[in-house]
């Protein structure tokens, strides 16, 4: 066990529906990385959030956003969803924003009808 | 960006056996992790070796930065070691951020 929560463990959805993706970071870290595992692109980086603010931004579609709260624990929300959306998404969490290891949670499996 | 090449893509192996498997990176990195995706899905932290060399059980890992390789050592495999294992890494230039760039991992598969 990482440390790092995620729900639900799974989604299924149909084209056009938005849902929301939430993530509780280790006790203590402050960044919180999103990527999605999708069986023709791999494992890809979407976005980091370090104390609240956006730090990075990989290959995010413009219908994907996400947030950190206060509380450090993460949402990303992904509207107007496609098939091709379909994946594993993964949340990250690691103490600072540089040279740090970052740990996994169990990821969301998604699954878009 | 870095590019990450791990070979073999696919690995057999008989219980009991060793393997190394290998991951190429295309620039200068600050932080290197390898990670065993079980057949659950999960993605298991197995080192975080951005240089050096390290040891876990029957696992080791070497880095070696200025070659801009990473190997990754198991040995007397069991069948619960079956999976695939990713090499990701952090370009050392990058500004800010932090964000890993994965390999395609290697699929290994061993059997009792």
């Amino acid at each position: 066990d990482s440390g790092v929560t995620q729900t639900p463990k799974h989604l299924i959805t149909a084209t056009g529906q938005r849902v929301t993706l939430r993530c509780s970071p280790r006790s203590g870290d402050l960044s919180v990385y999103w990527y999605q595992q999708s069986l023709d692109q791999g494992l890809q980086f979407l976005i980091q959030y370090y104390n609240g603010e956006e730090r990075a931004k990989g290959n995010i579609l413009e219908r994907f956003s996400a947030q950190q709260f206060p509380d450090l624990h993460s949402e990303l929300n992904l509207s107007s969803l496609e098939l091709g959306d379909s994946a594993l998404y993964f949340c990250a969490s690691s103490r600072r924003d540089s040279y740090n290891e970052q740990f996994f949670g169990p990821g969301t499996r998604l699954t878009v009808l | 960006g870095i590019q990450v090449e791990q070979s073999p893509p696919d690995l057999i192996l008989q219980e009991g056996a060793n393997s190394t498997l290998r991951c190429n990176f295309s620039d200068s990195v600050n932080n290197l992790q390898w990670f065993h995706q079980n057949p659950w899905g999960q993605l298991i932290n197995l080192f975080y070796i951005p240089s050096g060399t390290k040891q876990n059980g029957r696992l080791s890992a070497t880095t070696v930065a200025t070659e801009r390789y990473s190997l990754l050592y198991i040995s007397s495999s069991q069948t619960t070691d079956s999976g695939v294992y990713f090499c990701a890494v952090k370009r050392g230039t990058e500004a800010s951020g932090s964000r890993l760039t994965f390999g395609e991992g290697t699929q290994l598969t061993v059997n009792p």
